[in-house]
């Protein structure tokens, strides 16, 4: 079945510092990539997605790109801040399927030192 | 705000004891997933609904149910709980195209003491 595998944490980086949390996937089809971040006490909240093969999505300074041949979806930011301490989840939606049920990674914790 | 509100925030409640928890989705979606997180466990699907109906089911142990009524809300019911059913629930929902992403709620915190 789908799976998505991420990179243990915690994932510990100085303010300023480049980040990378790797995250590759198992699926049929076409499936739609979605990163999700949740901060202390709060839920999770769509942080990027890219729907397609080479597709970029981006927000806040993060990025990852749909990578098909690799099946991969890494996210990357060039310069984290302590405010980005967060679990970060990776995430897949299958297309075409009767479920279109949303699979999540394990979440990777960040944490940011000043 | 993500517009899935969860009720209630939190919950404390003996062991044996039944609760439910309620989702409402974001206006228009008509699926709504369930999740269970716990430390040790990481995130957990439970169930999915689309439109009233189950849609899929993950690892939703048989002293829990759910359904979606015909206003779209959900209904998560825990009974028989134990100590190892304390965690954090979210509900989740999303829209019908395949490529939509999901919405989360605040979640519910529940203790079993």
């Amino acid at each position: 079945g789908d799976s998505v595998t991420q990179m243990e944490g915690p994932v510990t980086l100085s303010e300023e510092a480049f980040l990378t949390i790797n995250c590759t996937y198992t699926a049929t089809g076409y499936p739609s990539l979605f990163w999700y971040v949740q901060y202390p006490g709060e839920g999770l909240q769509l942080l990027l997605k890219a729907t397609k093969a080479d597709d970029k999505g981006s927000n806040k300074g993060f990025e990852a790109t749909y990578r098909k041949e690799t099946t991969s979806f890494h996210l990357e930011k060039g310069s984290v801040q302590v405010s980005d301490s967060a679990v970060y989840f990776c995430a897949l939606r299958g297309y075409g399927g009767a479920t279109n049920k949303l699979i999540f990674g394990t979440g990777t914790l960040l944490a940011v030192q000043p | 705000d993500s517009g899935v509100t969860q009720t209630p925030k939190h919950l404390i409640t003996a062991t044996g004891q039944r609760v439910t928890l309620r989702c409402s989705p974001r206006s228009g979606d008509l699926s709504v997933y369930w999740y269970q997180q716990s430390l040790d466990q990481g995130l957990q699907f439970l169930i999915q609904y689309y439109n009233g109906e189950e849609r899929a089911k993950g690892n939703i142990l048989e002293r829990f149910s759910a359904q979606q009524f015909p206003d779209l809300h959900s209904e998560l019911n825990l009974s028989s709980l134990e100590l190892g059913d304390s965690a954090l629930y979210f509900c989740a929902s999303s829209g019908q195209g395949p490529r939509s992403e999901a919405f989360f709620g605040q979640g519910t915190r529940l203790t079993v003491v």
